[in-house]
């Protein structure tokens, strides 16, 4: 059974203050790894998809990398606009579900 | 990515009644996924719908518990049936597309609220 691990559970940073997220994984074959970014009382919001490992992505102040293992969320000079819950997920070869992480509580503070 | 709407986005029902939640998307789509997101919990995956077929369910979902029906490629619903208060959760559709660059990338309506008396 794929199996996603996130850490920290929450993350408080000052403004401009750089950090990682991190989303630890087990898959029988991975097809993706998706990040996505939820602010409360909403549905996710999608934000990028690895395939491979030592693949990268970014978009804005996120930069997200994969290993075989893990990816990582960075994020760089963060604003409080970033403030979010990020979720990772991943689905596995031959496969339509998708398994959820239960998250990273970022706060990034003025 | 798609433009996901739902119906009700929130409500608040009393136990032993029925919700039935409607999802909207502004093209079509083969694949439709119901998750639910009990407080504070991560997303789990309520069942597949594919038009045409009958929905799949995950473990520890049922069909007479949470029917689904998808009469088309941009619409479907999910009834919560026979309520409790354990049923209070954020309930989510979302669609599964593909393009030249990318595959099997998933987006999300808003979301409803279910509050259960």
């Amino acid at each position: 059974e794929d199996q996603v691990t996130q850490s920290p559970e929450a993350l408080r940073l000052q403004e401009g203050e750089s950090s990682s997220l991190n989303c630890s994984y087990t898959v029988s074959g991975l097809r993706g790894l998706f990040w996505y970014r939820q602010d409360p009382g909403k549905g996710p919001e999608f934000l990028f998809t690895l395939y491979s490992a030592g693949e990268e992505k970014e978009k804005e102040r996120l930069k997200a990398t994969l290993t075989k293992k893990e990816s990582f969320l960075h994020i760089t000079a963060p604003k409080p606009e970033d403030s979010a819950t990020y979720l990772c997920a991943v689905q596995s070869g031959g496969y339509q579900k998708v398994t959820f992480g239960t998250g990273t509580k970022l706060q990034v503070i003025p | 990515s798609a433009v996901i709407s739902q119906k009700p986005s929130r409500d608040i029902c009393q136990r032993g009644t029925s919700l039935t939640i409607q999802c909207q998307v502004d093209s079509q789509v083969t694949m439709m996924f119901w998750y639910r997101q009990q407080p504070g919990q991560s997303l789990t995956l309520i069942a597949t719908a594919n038009q045409g077929s009958e929905a799949t369910y995950e473990s520890g979902f049922v069909i007479d518990k949470f029917p689904i029906s998808r009469p088309n490629l941009t619409f479907s619903t999910l009834t919560v049936s026979n309520m409790s208060p354990e049923d209070s959760s954020i309930y989510l559709c979302s669609v599964e597309y593909s393009t030249e660059i990318s595959y099997n990338e998933q987006f999300f309506g808003p979301g409803t609220r279910l509050t259960v008396l």
